[in-house]
């Protein structure tokens, strides 16, 4: 157990549908980061959070956004879902006040199922 | 800039064999590099880490990984594999501070019987 947890597990909505992610870091931890994994893309970085605030962007797409609440949770929101958004989102964090040790510990992940 | 590439999208041996998965980096600064794996719908978990210390790491279940700066390589082996092994293995590459995280494409290691 990582102790990143992530709701729900599963998730399946229709196309043009909005769904939001969850995830709560580690205790302590202050970075969090998203990521999507397709079959077709393999794991790809969407965004990273420090503090609250955005640190980092990957391949995330305008009808995603996300954020990171004072008590450090985040969430992903997926709007005007299209097939393709279908894969396994995950939450990964990070301490960063120890120099040099940046390793993740991800969560289980979000299956999303857009039919 | 930064990337990683992973020389193996497949990988197979037989259990009881060694294993090496093949990763080599660039970076314009002194980088840590990370393995992790993936076992079927499990998230990542992370097998070894280098940071600058000792050049051969160790990691969990009989992993080792040795940098080589002058190769811009950091491999990933185990003396015998065993069917548990099966999975997929992600080279990660980061600059300190961990705002600039680059992943392997991943290779997936199959184990026979």
């Amino acid at each position: 157990d990582s102790g990143v947890t992530q709701t729900p597990k599963h998730l399946i909505t229709a196309t043009g549908q909005r769904v939001t992610l969850r995830c709560s870091p580690r205790s302590g931890d202050l970075s969090v980061y998203w990521y999507q994994q397709s079959l077709d893309q393999g794991l790809q970085f969407l965004i990273q959070y420090y503090n609250g605030e955005e640190r980092a962007k990957g391949n995330i797409l305008e009808r995603f956004s996300a954020q990171q609440f004072p008590d450090l949770h985040s969430e992903l929101n997926l709007s005007s879902l299209e097939l393709g958004d279908s894969a396994l989102y995950f939450c990964a964090s990070s301490d960063r006040s120890r120099r040099g040790y940046n390793e993740q510990f991800f969560g289980p992940g979000t299956r999303l199922t857009v039919l | 800039a930064q990337s990683v590439t992973q020389l193996d999208s497949h990988v197979s041996v037989s259990e009881g064999t060694p294993v090496l998965l093949r990763c080599n980096y660039s970076s314009s600064y002194s980088p840590s590099l990370f393995w992790y794996v993936q076992h079927p719908n499990k998230g990542l978990q992370l097998l070894l880490k280098y940071t600058s210390a000792a050049t051969l790491v160790k990691g969990i279940n009989g992993f080792e990984a040795e940098f080589k700066k002058s190769e811009t390589s950091f491999h990933l082996t185990k003396p015998s594999a065993h069917m548990s092994d099966a999975a997929e293995y992600f080279c990660v590459v980061s600059n300190t501070g961990g705002f600039k995280t680059i992943f392997g494409a991943g290779t997936r290691l199959f184990v026979k019987a």
